[in-house]
Formats: structure tokens, sequence, C-alpha cells
């Protein structure tokens, strides 16, 4: 089974602060990892992904996540926040015979003036 | 592209109302799945299709729910009669084999 852990249902920075969201994930396969990002009243937007190539993934608005197999970990990252991130981001798992798409219970992130 | 399509954007119902969500899929994209969102359960995987064949229903809350691919090009969920607690965002999701999974904006489901 997989499954993915989100620490921190709500994290709040300062505008220019680093953002760092916290996702570990269970497999028992090799893992493909997603971040995803919604915004209020509207759908999902991949940010970035991980498919077994590069550990380190660039996504869209600056954000990258690094994955690390032994933390089990794929946490993703901003250098400086900006107001428009104020969103929920969810982490994804899937991977091996199952084709399905395991989120995590989301992180609402709160950019603060 | 138009990615993935859904309708209605809202839907306010009574309870005991059928109701019927549609998907419309990205051309090409073979596999389709529907998902329910909430503040209390987030984000759970409802049942997935692939060449509109259904693979894994077991997501499904009760038999109240169906779901239906007729063709590549549309899927349906319904749930008939509706609750109250049925109440959520469903999403409709397709992809073309692995990976590069595309969400439709969603249908909000209120039942009074």
């Amino acid at each position: 089974a997989q499954s993915v852990t989100q620490l921190g249902s709500h994290v709040s920075v300062s505008e220019g602060a680093l953002v760092l969201l916290r996702c570990n994930y269970s497999s028992s396969v090799p893992p493909y990892l997603f971040w995803y990002v919604q915004y209020p009243n509207q759908g999902l937007q991949l940010l970035l992904k991980y498919t077994s190539a590069a550990t380190l993934v660039k996504g869209i608005n600056g954000f990258e996540a690094e994955f690390k197999k032994s933390e089990t970990s794929f946490h993703l990252t901003k250098p400086s926040a900006h107001m428009s991130d104020a969103a929920e981001y969810f982490c994804a798992v899937s991977g091996g015979a199952t084709n399905k798409l395991i989120f995590g219970t989301g992180t609402l992130l709160a950019v603060q003036p | 592209d138009a990615g993935v399509i859904q309708s209605p954007r809202h839907e306010v119902t009574e309870m005991g109302q059928e109701v019927t969500l549609r998907c419309k899929p990205i051309s090409g994209h073979d596999y389709l799945f529907w998902y329910r969102q909430t503040m209390m359960r987030g984000l759970e995987l409802l049942i997935y299709f692939n060449n509109n064949v259904p693979i894994d229903d077991s997501g499904m809350p009760e038999d109240r729910f169906s779901a239906k691919m007729p063709n590549a090009s549309f899927s349906t969920l319904k749930i008939q009669p509706s609750e109250p607690r049925d109440s959520a965002v469903y999403f409709c999701a397709s992809r073309p084999g692995q990976l590069s999974y595309t969400f439709g904006s969603g249908t909000r489901l209120t039942v009074v």
C-alpha cells in the first residue's frame, strides 16, 4: 500500500521568507511523487513531479522538491514566498501495479505581508 | 486542448433526488479518475477507468453511487438517492498511460 503524510496542516510565513512544506511517503515499490496546488474554489494544478530521474525536481512558480529515499521524504521548498503563493498544497504518490494517485491531507499555506 | 471538462460547476439538490455529474477527459487519455474532496476526509479516490472499463471501484462509498464510461470521451458519476453527507467537491482527472494527471475544475455538490 502507498501513502503520504504531510506534516503541518497550516503553515504561515512572511512574504519573502523561505517556504518549506513537508511530505513523507510510504511505498513498497519505487514511487512517483507529485505536488499539487489548489487555489480557493479551483481545481488541482500540478506544481512538479518526481519520476525516478533527477532527485531535485524544479517546478512552476519557483518551487522545487528533493526526493530523499533514505528519509522517504519529498519536501517542497521555495526560497522567497510571494503573496500569490497562499493556497493549499497537496503531496501525492503513485506507482507500481496500482494506477492510483494517493493524496496527503494537504497543507494550507498563508503568506503574511 | 480544453483540458478536463466537468459539468455542472455547481449543483444544489434536495435530499433524495438523483444527481448526475459529468466529465469529458482529454482526448487520447485512456485513464479516468473520479475523486471526492471534503474537509473531513480530504481527497478520496472513488473509482477509476482504463479504456472505458472500471478497474477499481473500492472507493465508492455506497451502492447509491455509480459511475459509467460509455465511451472514451464521456463519463458520469451518479448518486441516487442523494443525502446531505454527499455534499462535497467532486473532481474528475484523466491521464495518458503513466503520470501526467490532469484535473478538471470540479463540481461543487450541495445536498439540502
